[in-house]
Parts: C-alpha cells; structure tokens; sequence
C-alpha cells in the first residue's frame, strides 16, 4: 500500500530533550516535506526536500532540522524541544517538485513538549 | 501572494442534508492548481480532489461533487446526503511554482464539518 509513514504517532517530552521524527514513505517520491498544524495557524511548512542532500527552509524552520541521505526517508530533529513546539506535525511527500503534484501526508504526529 | 480563503469556519447539517463549502482563492499565476483535503478526527490529512486551472468542467465523485469557476475564483465542494462519517475539518489548498524551488502549497484555515444524526 502507497503510504507515508511516520513515527511516533504521539509523544510526550521534555524541553531541551533531543527528539527526532522519521518518516518514511514507499511510493519512490521526490519531494519530500515537513509540516505543522497550530489552531488558528492552519498548516504551515517547517523544511522541505527536492532530492536526496537537497533541503531547504520552509515558513517555520526555527528549531527544526531535517536530512535527506536516502530518497525514502526525511526525519524531523527537533535539538533542544521547546513547549512551543508543541504541535501536531505532518510528513508529507509528491512525486515531483513542481505544481500540481498531490500531496500525501502521513498520518500525524501529535508532539508535546513540557 | 497567493491566499486561501474559506470564509465558513463551522458548519453543523443534520444527516441526508446537502452541504456546500466554499473556497475562493487568489493567484497572480495563469496555471495553478487545486486541492481539496479532508482531515478526519483520527487527524491525518486525506487528499480527496486535484483541479488544474484550465480544466473548469464540474467534478462528481459519488456524495461528493466540486464547482470551479474561474470568473469567481472559487472551487466548491459540495456533500450529498451528507453521513456522520462526513464529520471533519476539509482544507481547500493552492498549488503555483515558484521558479526551481518546487511549488508554493498554500492551505486555507478550513472548515469544520459536524454531521448531526
């Protein structure tokens, strides 16, 4: 089955605890991304990739990390979590960079940092 | 800048009813594209429908049904004989390019669906 996944669906850490989220996704995808969603904020863009060793800034990058060593696979890093980071995050990938290509998202990470 | 707008923030219909979400968007760009994502509470985020901005025929898809109209910049989404499983946030989102940096994804606030038995 086509799908991103990414993991751990739910998380409770401390601040200043090194955390990392994987995701992974099976459908030979270019474009790779990394979301959050904040009430009233709507989704926003944390990191994005086009390829593999290729990333860059989203809207919200402060805080976050993200490395692309394998097409499959673009893990978030959060160094030093901080409460507002709290949030649920969503990996998410197309097959090409370009517009017009759908979006899939893996299902969610709800983080909390306290 | 390209921008979203999905002006219903909630919306509650009793089951069977028909119901309509609005989206109207803005863009400067001649080819764009359209999205329409349903966002259960479970939470992930589940593609539904792609428009591109020269194709303007209706789309049916059993219950669900989506307008777009160019001269109005809108593309709606319309529920037949709506379901309590039809319960959830729905996101209207823009795709233009933004040169050799990919494609500038933009989601509007969307719209909370409640479905009454």
């Amino acid at each position: 089955e086509a799908q991103v996944t990414q993991n751990p669906r739910y998380l409770i850490t401390v601040t200043g605890k090194k955390l990392t989220v994987t995701c992974s996704q099976n459908m030979n995808h270019e474009y790779m991304s990394w979301y959050r969603q904040d009430p009233g904020l709507g989704l926003r863009q944390i990191y994005y990739s086009m390829n593999v060793e290729v990333t860059d800034k989203g809207d919200v990058p402060e805080g976050y990390k993200v490395s692309r060593k394998e097409k499959r696979n673009f893990p978030l890093i959060l160094e030093s979590p901080s409460p507002n980071q709290t949030s649920l995050y969503f990996c998410a990938s197309s097959l090409g960079s370009g517009p017009g290509n759908t979006i899939y998202f893996g299902e969610g990470s709800w983080l909390t940092v306290v | 800048a390209q921008k979203v707008t999905q002006a219903q923030t909630e919306i509650s219909v009793v089951e069977k009813e028909d119901v309509t979400l609005d989206c109207v968007y803005e863009t400067r760009d001649t080819t764009y594209y359209l999205f329409w994502y349903k966002q259960p509470p479970s939470g992930e985020l589940v593609f539904l429908i792609r428009r591109n901005s020269f194709d303007e025929q209706n789309e049916i898809s059993g219950r669900y049904s989506w307008n777009f109209q160019k001269s109005t910049s809108s593309f709606n989404f319309t529920i037949t004989a709506s379901q309590v499983v039809d319960s959830a946030v729905y996101f209207c989102a823009l795709s233009e390019g933004r040169g050799n940096y990919g494609q500038n994804f933009v989601f509007g606030p969307g719209t909370r669906l409640s479905v009454l038995p």
